[in-house]
């Protein structure tokens, strides 16, 4: 089971918007909407932003959001923070039983 | 709170075996589904192991199947992993997730995560 795909890395000012590409095949982000996302900043665990493609949990900001389009998903974070500086990572589950996770993309906030 | 305290990470030579715990707390441990994950140094996430409330099913990635096997203790609030014929692949930190609650499992709490070095 291959990775998903992510950009490296992504950059953009404060108040700006930017958007996060996952792209997948038809065996994970094509197969089902079971995605979602984790924020993890430096030397800290991962914490989940969005799941089921664009649902929220408790205590995450509405700033973050998220849709999918066949075999590609997207995360989307309007007013940028200081504090949004941080890799992110997509995840799917698979046809295979089996969850994959996206390379990961650095955001930098000029 | 949930917590998640992982431990049993440590320096270990090719081809050994490690056992890596889990203790949580603050939520009703056998309700729900467990998770690893790792992410070797400098480098992107990789779920590696899942296992349902009860224990009876359990799932893996292809990259530690036959050489990992998760289990858990719900009468000590515990996940496990034992990880066998180890190499320097498998170096990473090893995170432990407790899942939002439903299906598929989501990665909703983890903890600090144990380092494990394979090197000879």
């Amino acid at each position: 089971q291959s990775a998903l795909t992510q950009p490296a890395s992504v950059s953009g000012s404060p108040g700006q918007s930017i958007t996060i590409s996952c792209s997948g095949t038809a065996s994970d982000l094509g197969y089902n909407n079971y995605l979602s996302w984790y924020q993890q900043r430096p030397g800290k665990a991962p914490t989940l932003i969005l799941f089921d493609v664009s649902d929220r949990p408790s205590g995450v900001s509405n700033r973050f959001s998220g849709s999918k389009s066949g075999n590609t998903a997207s995360l989307t974070i309007s007013g940028l923070q200081p504090e949004d500086e941080a890799d992110y990572y997509c995840n799917s589950y698979t046809s295979f039983s089996t969850w994959v996770f996206g390379g990961g993309t650095r955001l930098t906030v000029l | 709170e949930v917590q998640l305290v992982e431990s049993g990470g440590g320096f270990i030579q090719p081809g050994g075996s490690l056992r890596l715990s889990c203790e949580a707390s603050g939520f009703t441990f056998r309700g729900y589904g467990m998770i690893w994950v790792r992410q070797a140094p400098g480098k992107g996430l990789e779920w590696i192991s899942a296992i349902t409330g009860g224990g009876g099913v359990t799932y893996y990635a292809d990259t530690v199947k036959g050489r990992f096997t998760i289990s858990r203790d719900n009468s000590k609030n515990s996940l496990y992993l034992q990880l066998n014929r180890l190499t320097a692949e498998d170096t990473a930190v090893y995170y432990c997730a407790k899942d939002l609650g439903g299906w598929p499992f989501y990665f909703a709490n983890w903890g600090r995560g144990t380092l494990v070095t394979v090197s000879s």
